[in-house]
C-alpha cells in the first residue's frame, strides 16, 4: 500500500521568510501528486498537482513544488510567506488505476507564520 | 464551480445512536470518498465508491458503512455511534477525467456523547 510521509508536523517561520514543507511517498510506480491546504474550520482546497511533464509545478498563492522521482519526494516551497499562509498543508498521492483511484494523505504540516 | 455539500457542519449524537452523514456533489463525478480527520493523524480513508452501488473499504472501515444509491450522493453511516468516533468527517469527490483531483466538502464535526 502507498504511504505518504510529511517529515515535519509543525513549521514556524517569520513573515517574508522562505519555507519548505517536505513530503516523501512510497510508491515505485507512476503516481499523481498533490498538495492541499486547509484553513481553520474549512475543508481542503487544492494548491497544486503533478501529473506528468515538468518536474517543477506552480500553484496558487505563490507556492511551487518539485517532483523528484529518484528520491520519491514532492517538497512544497514558497520564497516569501505571509501571515495569511498560516494553515495546515497536506501532501497526497494517487495511483492512477482506471476508475478506482484513491488519494492517500500524509499526516499534515501546520505552518505558522509569525510577524 | 464544483460543489461538494455536506448536510451538517456540526452534529452532536448520543452513544449507541445510528448516525447518517450525507454528502452531495454536483459535478457528475464517478469517485466519492469519506475521510476522517483527527489531530496528528491527518486524513484517513474510511470508504470510497467509484460507481453507483459500488464501494470499497478504506483504511479504517470498522464501525462504519456507506450507501451510494445515486451518483451524486454518498452517505456515511455509523451503525452504533461510540465516543471514539468523535471526529471531523470530510467528504470528497473526483473524476478520472479530471486527473483525480479531489474536491472537498466543508466537513462535519461530529461529537458523540
Amino acid at each position: 500500500a502507498q504511504s505518504v510521509t510529511q517529515l515535519d508536523s509543525q513549521v514556524p517561520v517569520f513573515e517574508e521568510a522562505p519555507v519548505e514543507l517536505r513530503c516523501n511517498y512510497s510508491s515505485s510506480v507512476s503516481v499523481y501528486l498533490f498538495w492541499y491546504v486547509q484553513y481553520p474550520n474549512q475543508g481542503l482546497q487544492l494548491l497544486l498537482k503533478y501529473l506528468s511533464g515538468s518536474t517543477l509545478v506552480k500553484g496558487i498563492n505563490g507556492f511551487e513544488a518539485e517532483f523528484n522521482k529518484s528520491q520519491t519526494s514532492f517538497h512544497l516551497r514558497k520564497p516569501s510567506v505571509h501571515i495569511s499562509d498560516t494553515a495546515e498543508y497536506f501532501c497526497a498521492v494517487s495511483e492512477p488505476q482506471g476508475g478506482s483511484e484513491k488519494l492517500v494523505f500524509g499526516k499534515g504540516t501546520k505552518l505558522t507564520v509569525n510577524p | 464551480d464544483v460543489k461538494v455539500t455536506q448536510s451538517s457542519r456540526y452534529l452532536v449524537k448520543r452513544t449507541g445512536e445510528k448516525v447518517f452523514l450525507e454528502c452531495v456533489q454536483d459535478m457528475d463525478h464517478e469517485n466519492m470518498f469519506w475521510y476522517r480527520q483527527d489531530p496528528g493523524l491527518g486524513l484517513r480513508l474510511i470508504y470510497f465508491s467509484y460507481d453507483v452501488k459500488m464501494k470499497e473499504k478504506g483504511d479504517i472501515p470498522e464501525g462504519y458503512s456507506v450507501s451510494r444509491e445515486k451518483k451524486e450522493r454518498f452517505s456515511l453511516i455509523l451503525e452504533s455511534a461510540s465516543t471514539n468516533q468523535t471526529s471531523m468527517y470530510l467528504c470528497a469527490s473526483s473524476s478520472p477525467a479530471m486527473n483525480t483531483e479531489a474536491f472537498f466538502g466543508q466537513g462535519t464535526r461530529l461529537t458523540v456523547v
